[in-house]
C-alpha cells in the first residue's frame, strides 16, 4: 500500500505571496492532520480533517487555512506569506483520527522557503 | 495530553543495544504511549505504541512500567540507520488526530 504522499517536495517563495500544498493520505484512511516543523518550535499541529471538516485546530493564524476533498485528499493554504513560515510542513493520515489504537503515518513533508 | 521527558541526546555502539528512555509521570488510564522517530529532514517514522504491557515488533521494543510512570524503547541490535531524533508522545484515546510532540532524544549511533 502507497504511503502518504505530499507535492510539492520542495517550495520558494516570496513574503506576501501565498502558497498551497497538497496531501494525498494512505488509501482508506480518512484523517488527515497537518504539522509545521521548525529549527526553533519543533512539530507543532496545524488542524486535522476528516470527513472534509476541519475537526481539531491548533493555535495558528488565519492565515493557514485547509481543506478536505470527498477523496480524503487534503490542501492547505497560506496566505500573505512571512519569513517565519519557512518550515518543513508535514502531513499525516490516519483511518478515522480517533481512538488511540488508530496510529499516524506521516508523508515526507514539503519544505518551505520565504524569501 | 500527559506531558513526557526525555533526555536531549544519547550516543550508542552500533550493533549494542539502544534503551531510550521517556518519564510519563502524569499519564491518565487512558493514554497510550507511542513513540516516533524522524531521520533528518524526513517524516517522523511510527515505531510502536501501548498502553500497559509491553509491546514487540520488528522494529523495536516497548517496556512500561507498572506504574505506566515511564516507558523505554528498546532497539536491540542498532545500526548507524537508527541515529535519528526519536519521540515518545502520550496520546488520550479518543483524542481527535492530533500529537503533541516534544524535543525528543536525538540517538547518536557510532561505529
Amino acid at each position: 500500500k502507497a504511503g502518504v504522499t505530499q507535492t510539492p517536495r520542495y517550495l520558494i517563495k516570496t513574503r506576501g505571496q501565498q502558497v498551497t500544498l497538497s496531501c494525498s493520505p494512505i488509501s482508506g484512511h480518512r484523517s488527515v492532520s497537518w504539522y509545521q516543523q521548525t529549527p526553533g518550535q519543533g512539530l507543532q499541529f496545524l488542524f486535522e480533517y476528516f470527513s472534509e471538516t476541519q475537526r481539531n485546530k491548533g493555535n495558528f493564524p488565519g492565515r493557514f487555512s485547509g481543506r478536505q476533498f470527498s477523496n480524503s485528499r487534503s490542501e492547505m493554504n497560506v496566505s500573505t506569506l512571512e519569513l517565519g513560515d519557512s518550515a518543513l510542513y508535514l502531513c499525516a493520515s490516519s483511518l478515522e483520527g480517533q481512538g488511540a489504537w488508530d496510529t499516524q503515518y506521516f508523508g515526507p513533508g514539503t519544505r518551505l522557503t520565504v524569501l | 495530553d500527559a506531558k513526557t521527558t526525555q533526555p536531549t541526546s544519547m550516543d550508542c555502539a552500533e550493533g549494542r543495544a539502544a534503551n531510550l528512555p521517556c518519564n510519563h509521570s502524569t499519564i491518565s488510564g487512558n493514554e497510550y504511549v507511542y513513540w516516533y522517530r524522524q531521520i533528518h529532514s524526513q517524516g517522523p517514522q511510527y515505531i510502536i505504541h501501548g498502553l500497559k504491557n509491553n509491546e514487540t515488533n520488528e522494529m523495536a521494543s516497548l517496556i512500561i512500567t507498572e506504574d505506566r510512570k515511564s516507558s523505554t524503547l528498546i532497539l536491540p541490535h542498532a545500526t548507524l540507520r537508527d541515529t535519528a531524533v526519536y519521540y515518545c508522545i502520550v496520546r488520550v484515546r479518543g483524542n481527535t488526530g492530533k500529537l503533541i510532540f516534544g524535543q525528543g532524544t536525538t540517538l547518536q549511533v557510532k561505529p
